[in-house]
């Protein structure tokens, strides 16, 4: 079964520029959550999709958006880039099962010059 | 959800047991323990979780104390890929929501 799949591994922009991540769920899980990783602040929420709809938000301003499709894949869409959204971009996936276990992708590096 | 607290650094020899502690005081009757681990430059991976009888799985052994207000992550054999920063996390089950707050972890180094 292949697991969580994001692309593209890599990217560099420059500030004002936009950026879209994108993130394949792990076959049959219909919850696609993103965060923001960086060395100061850790692991923190962006956003979850379930089933095509946002069900969470984290504490981050518009410029930071997403969306879900049919097939359960998901975007993540960062406009107006600022030097400080230089982090690595996390989408994990879950069935929403009993015990809800989040599946995560390798990571999206995103660096703003 | 509740906070834990767990040491920032633990050393282990290869082949011996890590045993990796985490103190959740706060931990409510309906919340769950889960233990990530996430190897530098990847995502986190899902290790064991538990609410309060211990567990066990192919990867670790999950003991949790009978007030359930701390908890230890057993690797029993580690190896030099067991190399990482774990994260003990504490938090509702089957709430309806995925996030997942991460506090600092401890980097476990595993030596020769």
């Amino acid at each position: 079964k292949a697991g969580v799949t994001q692309t593209p591994r890599y990217l560099i922009k420059t500030r004002g520029q936009q950026v879209t991540l994108s993130c394949s769920p792990i076959s049959g899980h219909r919850s696609v959550s993103w965060y923001q990783q960086t060395p100061g602040q850790g692991l923190q929420f962006l956003f979850e999709y379930f089933s095509e709809t946002q069900r969470n938000k984290g504490n981050f301003p518009g410029r930071f958006s997403g969306r879900q499709f049919s097939n359960s894949r998901s975007e993540m869409n960062v406009s107006t880039l600022e030097l400080g959204d230089s982090a690595l971009y996390l989408c994990a996936s879950s069935f929403q099962g009993l015990t809800d276990i989040q599946y995560f992708g390798a990571g999206t590096r995103l660096s703003v010059l | 959800d509740a906070k834990t607290t767990q040491p920032p650094s633990m050393d282990c020899a290869e082949g011996r047991a890590a045993n990796l502690p985490c103190n959740h005081s706060t931990i409510s009757g309906n919340e769950y323990v889960y233990w990530y681990r996430q190897i530098h430059s990847q995502g986190p991976q899902y290790i064991i979780h538990g609410l309060k009888n211990n567990e066990t799985n192919e990867m670790a052994s999950l003991i949790i104390t009978e007030d359930r207000k701390s908890s230890t992550l057993i690797l029993p054999h580690a190896t030099l890929r067991d190399t990482a920063v774990y994260y003990c996390i504490v938090r509702v089950a089957n709430s309806g929501y995925s996030t997942l707050t991460f506090g600092k972890g401890t980097m476990l180094l595993v030596s020769p």
